[in-house]
């Protein structure tokens, strides 16, 4: 079974930041957080990764709160290309687990 | 950097047939590779492990006389569907890690939809 649970759906306005939350409450020390997203028919695309600290790149900002039982996921500027299906994984291995993930749709 | 390809993109086979699926890692050396499988709008379902040399470690519920995995070098998996009917219809996604960088960061490749008549 998936060790992370996320709101299946989300709407987000195109421009506007998109925060996508996840649950890993029986997350273990070494575990990172892992975001991947899906648009569909295509293999997932990783986006980001932390361990403790909150993290950013290029693509999005990562936060993750102290007790590490749960992230967020920020899209600073959603745009239309950003719909998706976003999957959380929490792993310390090389295995991955995917839960059902959150569909985001960005609205023009 | 990190690229994984998958070949081939899509495939149609007759029922009772065998279909092999390619996974390369293009530009590193990958120590793990992973197969997935994905029904329509559902996530994905690790199919089995594979590390380079060795036999692939099968998830509960998937037949390995059905789903032969070779992960013969380092930058090449297989994937072959024996004797393939219409319920093994489906996205096959491939994944590769490597313990280059430390981590357990997977890379997907693009995946490859077979269909059974």
């Amino acid at each position: 079974d998936a060790k992370t649970t996320q709101p299946p759906s989300m709407d987000c306005a195109e421009g506007r930041a998109a925060n996508l939350p996840c649950n890993h409450s029986t997350i273990s020390g070494n575990e990172y957080v892992y975001w991947y997203r899906q648009i569909h028919s295509q293999g997932p695309q990783y986006i980001i990764h932390g361990l403790k600290n909150n993290e950013t790149n290029e693509m999005a900002s990562l936060i993750i709160t102290e007790d590490r039982k749960s992230s967020t996921l920020i899209l600073p500027h959603a745009t239309l290309r950003d719909t998706a299906v976003y999957y959380c994984i929490n792993s310390g291995t090389y295995k991955y687990i995917f839960g059902t993930g959150t569909r985001l749709k960005v609205l023009a | 950097g990190a690229v994984v390809s998958q070949h081939p993109s899509w495939v149609i086979c007759k029922s009772g047939t065998s279909v092999k699926i390619e996974c390369r890692s293009l530009d590193f050396q990958a120590t793990t590779m992973f197969w997935y499988r994905q029904f329509p709008k559902q996530s994905l379902m690790l199919m089995a492990t594979s590390n380079e040399g060795s036999k692939a470690t099968y998830e509960q519920g998937v037949e390995k006389d059905k789903f032969l995995i070779n992960h013969a070098s380092l930058t090449l998996s297989t994937l072959t569907v024996t004797s393939a009917h219409p319920e093994d219809s489906s996205f096959y996604i491939c994944s590769a890690s490597t313990a280059e960088r430390g981590t357990t960061e997977q890379f997907f490749g693009p995946g490859t939809r077979l269909t059974v008549l």
